[in-house]
């Protein structure tokens, strides 16, 4: 089991650049979210879908961020333009469709390292 | 607003020390709490759970947490705490309702155990 997968693990990029992220679940999770861990904030949830579509999005702190799945598989997020205070460490997780409350078994990825200069 | 507070930033123990970790919560509904850890270059695990029924919780190596619903707390210990046991510990709080189920992750505490 590779667990999820996330590319690139270590991104530099410039400020003004676009920058996208991948993140590539467990097989057959249906659910799939987007974290940033930062030193102030901590783990921090982005957006998260459900199958292809986005449940909540609330969790972006701007317009420049966006996130898809488009086939309700892997997902990218995308920062364009990246600004200097996006760097982060951006943690992908996925767990199946659950029939009940409850832990739904949330996996979690190693993260991509993000740093803007 | 839903939040999870870590009072530690930073925890340095020598090795055999005892350890506690505080983590309180806001929600004053239903909630599911965890405790997660993630070990250096790796991603986070579970380390134990409460759902309902004993309010202390038995995680894996050798971690415990009790929940004390009337100081919404669920602090996590470790009686001897070893090097391997260095890591940044995280407390989540999943409730019930229209948010399906999210994970809500405290800031997370850093735990250095000395040899």
């Amino acid at each position: 089991d590779a667990g999820i997968i996330q590319s690139p693990k270590h991104e530099v990029t410039e400020m003004g650049q676009t920058v996208t992220l991948r993140c590539e679940p467990i097989f057959g999770h249906n659910f799939l979210f987007w974290y940033r861990d930062t030193f102030v904030q901590g783990l921090e949830l982005l957006s998260y879908f459900r199958s292809r579509s986005i449940i909540d999005n609330a969790g972006m702190p701007t317009e420049r961020f966006s996130a898809e799945r488009p086939d309700g598989s892997f997902s990218t997020l995308k920062i364009q333009p990246a600004e200097q205070g996006d760097s982060a460490v951006y943690v992908c997780a996925s767990r199946p469709r659950a029939g009940g409350i409850g832990y739904y078994g949330y996996t979690f990825g190693s993260g991509t390292r993000l740093t803007v200069v | 607003a839903q939040s999870v507070s870590q009072h530690n930033h930073h925890v340095i123990l020598s090795e055999a020390a005892s350890l506690e970790l505080g983590c309180n919560y806001s929600y004053g509904g239903t909630v599911n709490l965890f405790w997660y850890v993630q070990y250096p270059g790796q991603h986070l695990q579970l380390l134990l759970k409460y759902f309902s029924g004993d309010p202390l919780v038995k995680g894996i190596k050798g971690f415990e947490a009790e929940f004390i619903k009337s100081k919404f707390s669920f602090n996590l210990r470790k009686p001897s705490v070893q090097w391997s046991d260095t890591a940044e510990y995280f407390c989540a709080v999943m409730r019930y309702g229209g948010s399906q189920g999210n994970l809500i992750f405290g800031k997370g505490t850093k735990l250095s155990v000395k040899p």
